[in-house]
């Protein structure tokens, strides 16, 4: 089983529809959670971060986590174009600082 | 100010020759990691440097990787013998302090093609 797992798409949502991503982890000590945004042929760039249950927006962008069924996800309403990337969730611990990423969701936005 | 920059943004080597990929983190940052994207798949840590601290080398695939961080600030990842499995993009990421929960920024990385 792999430690952070996520569809890898595509997943295609119309333009001004909400695109939900969604993202698993199997250890229960994980305690820091983050989504990233890659670009093809560019690095990840940080989104959001969330560390309690529930939600947390910013923005268009919405976290939410839930550490009972391991789950954290990410909404984004009013889908753009510009939105149009692979989406990396990422973990760590405290105590270890290292990211341990999912192989990433890729969305499309469809005009 | 400048973000992580690392060089040479494209290596093209053959089988069996050795590599050095290089990171100059944001200034100011004690934390630096290595990071391998293979093509389809998510970032595989490789290590991880924090200040004066020994580096956590859990991630490197095999003794044939090593890297080291001079001065607490630049850092060179070696690759020596290459394979062809070691194709893929290194990214070099620092954080501010190294804690759980900082951000991590990313440099462009490095494409690595071993012939």
């Amino acid at each position: 089983q792999k430690e952070v797992e996520q569809n890898s798409g595509p997943l295609s949502v119309p333009e001004g529809a909400i695109a939900s991503l969604n993202c698993t982890y199997s250890d229960r000590g994980s305690q820091s959670f983050f989504w990233y945004r890659q670009y093809s042929g560019k690095s990840p760039e940080l989104i959001m971060f969330i560390y309690s249950n529930g939600d947390k927006e910013d923005g268009r962008f919405t976290a939410q986590l839930n550490k009972a069924s391991q789950y954290v996800s990410l909404l984004i309403r009013d889908s753009q174009p510009s939105d149009s990337a692979t989406y990396l969730c990422a973990v760590n611990n405290f105590g270890n600082e290292k990211l341990t990423f999912g192989t990433g969701t890729r969305l499309t936005i469809i005009p | 100010g400048a973000g992580v920059s690392q060089s040479p943004s494209n290596k093209v080597t053959e089988k069996g020759k050795d590599v050095e990929l290089r990171c100059d983190p944001i200034s100011g940052h004690t934390a630096l990691y290595w990071y391998r994207q293979s093509l389809g798949q998510g970032l595989e840590f490789l290590i991880y440097f924090q200040g004066n601290s020994a580096p956590d080398k859990s991630g490197l695939p095999s003794d044939r990787f090593s890297a080291e961080r001079t001065g607490g600030s630049v850092s060179t990842l070696t690759i020596q013998r290459t394979q062809q499995e070691d194709s893929a993009v290194y990214l070099c990421a620092s954080s501010l302090y190294g804690l759980a929960g900082d951000e991590q920024f990313f440099g462009p990385g490095t494409r690595l093609t071993v012939l």
